[in-house]
């Protein structure tokens, strides 16, 4: 089945600097790859999603890059900001509907 | 984007008890939701999937007969957590798949279980 590891797992910028979570999956079959940011105690929000036709997908600050050869997809987040502290977690759609989950990279920046 | 919400928000309850969690599809009609369970400073555990008017399916290690669910409509699936222990302690986490995109899951506020 599918396994999705995720680095690193923990990451400190300093406010107004980028930011780059990578992740790797093992299932060439997979298709969807989308980025959670989850805050404490409450549950996952979905941030960015990219598809495996698409190379690139950008929100304003927020990107993720996709490659399909290499089995790996990384999401960057440029000129960081203090409440984007949080926890990270990608994934990569397994069997059926299922997602799989990275560990998750907590994010710290700081003012 | 879809908002999908949970009750209770947090529950505390007695060994030996039962607790039921429910999650809601508030603007949408899910025919598939998720039940996953998070300890601190971990990643989600995908525990079961649920499917409107079928039983669920679970993932290998997951007690069926202590993890009851039940997607009784298109908006709700109940997760009942029976005999609760304290190793059941955890987060837990609903998510859903909407009707127009089968890929994205849309996740619930969690529900944060306390055995004593």
């Amino acid at each position: 089945g599918e396994n999705v590891e995720q680095h690193p797992s923990t990451l400190s910028v300093q406010e107004g600097d980028s930011a780059v979570i990578k992740c790797t999956y093992s299932d060439s079959a997979s298709n969807y790859f989308p980025w959670y940011k989850q805050e404490l105690g409450k549950g996952p929000q979905l941030i960015i999603d990219i598809r495996s036709n698409v190379g690139e997908k950008k929100d304003q600050r927020i990107a993720v890059t996709l490659n399909k050869t290499a089995k790996h997809f990384s999401l960057h987040i440029t000129e960081t900001q203090p409440e984007d502290s949080a926890v990270y977690f990608c994934a990569a759609d397994g069997s059926g509907q299922n997602f799989v989950f990275g560990p998750g990279t907590r994010l710290s920046v700081l003012p | 984007g879809a908002v999908v919400s949970q009750h209770p928000s947090w529950v505390i309850c007695k060994s030996g008890t039962s607790v039921k969690i429910e999650c809601r599809s508030l603007d949408f009609q899910a025919t598939t939701m998720f039940w996953y369970r998070q300890f601190p400073k971990q990643s989600l555990m995908l525990m079961a999937t649920s499917n409107e008017g079928s039983k669920a399916t679970y993932e290998q290690g997951v007690e069926k007969d202590k993890f009851l669910i039940n997607h009784a409509s298109l908006t709700l699936s109940t997760l009942t957590v029976t005999s609760a222990h304290p190793e059941d302690s955890s987060f837990y986490i609903c998510s859903a798949l909407t009707p127009t995109d089968s890929d994205t899951q849309y996740f619930g506020p969690g529900t944060r279980l306390t055995v004593l």
